[in-house]
């Protein structure tokens, strides 16, 4: 079983329209990280959160880590083609990391 | 920002053989990496984990002999894949991050696309 469960595991979305990705977790984080990977590249970083409650935002994209530091959502504003990718979490426990399953999104223009 | 570079990015080997895939960090210095391997439209699976100078942890079900992994300094990772065998054929990413900063983020390379004929 996954330590992180990631939700939904495929999403494909209009242009224009709003989403969110789940990241959660039975279990305590000292930090959670979210990446974007595109086919046949790395995950890129997008952001890391750190303290319970915290909000970031990227232009589009809102980051929130939960109260309790054992759940994570992403939002997506106004998705476009290019968001179109495998969006991972990982969680950070001592020095152990594990990724939850990812979200594969599709953008069709 | 933190660059780690992989190399090759792509390789096809014959069964029987051997191949190896570096991972550098150019940036900073790594005191821990990460392999991953990952599947088509899945998401990365952790192989193992190695600290600089020490010898690398590996996940369940994952064979150290046959995948060998190096950390001889913070800047090269090195993973091995001794007799390569047709279903060795996958993605292979590194990570690194320097433990010594708190809550450091991985950096990942770009991946190294293996194929076992």
């Amino acid at each position: 079983t996954q330590l992180l469960e990631q939700s939904p595991q495929f999403l494909s979305i209009q242009e224009g329209e709003n989403l969110t990705v789940y990241c959660n977790s039975s279990s305590v984080f000292s930090s959670l990280q979210w990446y974007r990977q595109e086919p046949g590249e790395g995950p890129v970083l997008l952001v890391t959160v750190v303290t319970g409650g915290e909000v970031k935002k990227l232009k589009r994209l809102t980051f929130q880590f939960g109260d309790a530091r054992k759940d994570s959502s992403l939002h997506i504003t106004a998705a476009q083609p290019g968001d179109t990718g495998l969006y991972l979490c990982a969680g950070a426990r001592g020095n152990d990391m594990r990724f939850g399953a990812g979200t594969r999104l599709t953008v069709k223009p | 920002g933190a660059v780690v570079s992989q190399h090759p990015s792509w390789v096809i080997c014959k069964s029987g053989t051997s191949v190896k895939i570096e991972c550098r960090s150019l940036d900073f210095q790594a005191t821990t990496m990460f392999w991953y391997r990952q599947f088509p439209k899945q998401s990365l699976m952790l192989m193992a984990t190695s600290n600089e100078g020490s010898k690398a942890t590996y996940e369940q079900g994952v064979e150290k002999d046959k995948f060998l992994i190096n950390h001889a300094s913070l800047t090269l990772s090195t993973l091995t894949v001794t007799s390569a065998h047709p279903e060795d054929s996958s993605f292979y990413i590194c990570s690194a991050t320097d433990r010594r900063t708190y809550n450091s983020p991985l950096h990942f390379g770009n991946g190294t696309r293996l194929t076992v004929t």
